[in-house]
Formats: C-alpha cells, structure tokens, sequence
C-alpha cells in the first residue's frame, strides 16, 4: 500500500515536496522500482520519475531540469522535489510501484495528493 | 516526446464489445513490448488492467484484452458493462528509460 502526503497548497516559484510512504512492501525489495506521476484536474496522466534501490534514477525530459526523487530506506518511503513550481504544476500527484523488467507496469498506485500552486 | 494518441471518447451498449486504440511511433509503442492500459473512475487512482501489451494481472476480468500491431496498441473490453464506464489511459516505454502516456479515453456505455 502507498500513501502520499505533501502540503496541499504552494506558492508559485517556491518547491513542491511529497514523501509516499510503503507498507507491505519494501523499498530495498529489487523486484521494483518505485515512481511519481500526475494528472492535472480533469486531464491526463504524465509520468514524472522513477527510482530503484540500487540508485537508478530516471526522470521525464520535461521535468529533470527541476525534479529529484530519493529514497530513505530507513522510514520505508520515496521524496519527491520539484522546484520553481508555476500554475501548470497544479495536479494529483501520485505515487506507484513499478515492476523491474516490466517497462510501464505500475501497480499499485497511491490515492493521490492534490497540490494546487497559487499565491 | 510526445503523447500517444488516443480517442477522446467511445461508447457502447450492455453486451457490446469495444475496442479503444493508443497509436504511438516506432520509437515507443512499435519499438517495445511494453505497453500497459489503465482505468480510472472519477475521483479514483488508475488501475491496473493490462500490461506488456496483452498480459492481464491477477483479478482483472478476462473480458479485457490488449494486442499491438506496428505502432498502434488497442485494449478490447467485451460484454461491455455498465461498470466498465469511466476512463482507460494507455502506457508505452519510450526508450532511454522514459515513459509516456495516451491522452486517456472516456468510455460510456448506453
């Protein structure tokens, strides 16, 4: 199960933080890989980002100049940041597991968090 | 990068079969074997239904299947029911490690 959790509301230009907290699982299990997606309100789904164990990260080209997700193993949990936030980064951010050796298999996902960027 | 296409919308009726396309480019949905559909009620998370282009996860209905040809992938659901209303978003690998998705299709069923 994957809970996210983040601060509902941010401020145009400051930095959006989430942390999406595992149980059931864990996050040094090298079977999967664990990533953040969004979908603004009424609008489709963006992949953000994917982290694995090991230390792998991969990020989506539209966002890796202002995102970095990491893992604290000890708290069985994932981050993520994305800095310099605007308007266009409003959406339910959510949270997944995705199957090593399986490209696009995500499942679970998180209930998801709405984060609205204004001032 | 750019979003596979989907179409806005589709509809049936109880008992019906539908079928939902996702066209990509050889660079994703034709390149690789890694091709997911998902749904999604409003006010939901997606779900899960198939991955790897035409594999179904445990608990999914078997009324729902994938296939690809080239670079266009489509998700057939069959006996349509009126829970099978609400959206169906398709995934492809896009290389170079990243991940791409369809605008999402709204299914409604009559």
């Amino acid at each position: 199960q994957l809970q996210e959790s983040g601060p509902g509301l941010v401020k145009p230009s400051e930095t959006l933080s989430l942390t999406c907290a595992v149980s059931g699982d864990s996050l040094s299990n090298t079977n999967y890989y664990w990533g953040w997606l969004r979908q603004p309100p009424g609008k489709g789904l963006e992949w953000i980002g994917s982290i694995y164990y090991g230390g792998n990260l991969y990020y989506s080209p539209s966002l890796k100049s202002r995102v970095t997700i990491s893992l604290d193993t000890s708290k069985n949990q994932f981050s993520l940041n994305l800095n310099s936030v605007t308007a266009a980064d409003t959406a339910i951010y959510y949270c997944a597991r995705r199957y090593y050796g399986s490209g696009t298999t995500f499942d679970p996902w998180g209930r998801g968090t709405l984060i609205t960027v204004s001032s | 990068q750019s979003a596979l296409t989907q179409p806005r919308s589709v509809s049936g009726s109880p008992g019906q079969s539908v079928t939902i396309s996702c066209t990509g480019t050889s660079s994703d949905v034709g390149g690789y074997h890694y091709v997911s559909w998902y749904q999604q009620y409003p006010g939901e998370a997606p779900k899960l239904i198939i991955y790897d282009v035409s594999r179904r996860p445990s608990g999914v209905a078997d009324r729902f299947s994938g296939s690809k040809s080239g670079n266009t992938a489509s998700l057939t659901i069959s006996g349509l029911q009126a829970d099978d209303e609400g959206d169906y978003y398709c995934c492809a690998y896009a290389g170079s490690y990243t991940i791409i998705f369809g605008g999402g299709t709204k299914l409604t069923v009559l």
